[in-house]
């Protein structure tokens, strides 16, 4: 079924580097991608979306780019801060309803 | 902010007792689903409604249930809890904007079933 797959483990690096996230789907057809951001304690929120190949979302200075080509929607970001701290989730629109499918996701830690 | 409230926020309970989660939301949103978040799964579905009685199951479904008796509220079941649903657990609601659709999420509840 369709499916999202997000790069393992967490991420750490310093205020101002850059980041990157990949992010690679399997899907019928050209389904929505999003990319949540999760804030420790808090519920998921819409960081950016895409709702078809070569739409490029972005918000807060994070971009991502969907490539049907590549079936990639990576995330970057071309200079962290401590407050991008937060766990980063991929996701896409499978089946009717409305439904998410989401990646496991990825923590990033931005260190001062 | 979509209007979306989870309670309890945290719940401890025991093995083998019921437990209900409620949703309630205040924008009259036609879709609801519940998730759980687990570390190394990410966000899995356990079951989602698209109306009033009308409701389907998720990815990892057994061992829960839901009604939705009303727009407002989306009910989550455990019949009896396990120490696997220990886990926290999301509320969303899907909204059509003119350039698709988004989802928001509540602020979750974290179960702990000992």
């Amino acid at each position: 079924g369709d499916s999202v797959t997000q790069m393992e483990g967490p991420v750490t690096l310093s205020e101002e580097a850059f980041l990157t996230i990949n992010c690679t789907y399997t899907a019928t057809g050209y389904p929505s991608l999003f990319w949540y951001v999760q804030y420790p304690g808090e519920g998921l929120q819409l960081l950016l979306k895409a709702t078809k190949a070569d739409d490029k979302g972005s918000n807060k200075g994070f971009e991502a780019t969907y490539r049907k080509e590549t079936t990639s929607f990576h995330l970057e970001k071309g200079s962290v801060q401590v407050s991008d701290s937060a766990v980063y989730f991929c996701a896409l629109r499978v089946g009717g309803n409305n439904r998410l499918a989401f990646g496991k996701g990825n923590q990033v830690v931005v260190i001062p | 902010d979509a209007g979306i409230t989870q309670s309890p926020r945290h719940k401890v309970t025991e093995t083998g007792t019921p437990v209900t989660l409620r949703c309630h939301q205040t924008e009259n949103h036609r879709y609801m689903y519940w998730y759980r978040q687990d570390p190394g799964h990410g966000l899995r579905l356990i079951h989602y409604s698209y109306g009033v009685k009308d409701t389907d199951k998720g990815e990892v479904s057994d061992g829960y249930s839901v009604s939705r008796s009303k727009t407002e509220d989306f009910l989550l079941t455990l019949e009896s809890a396990t120490s696997s649903q220990t886990s926290v657990y999301f509320c969303a609601i899907s909204e059509s904007k003119g350039d698709g659709t988004e989802a928001f999420f509540g602020q979750g509840t974290r179960l702990t079933v000992v």
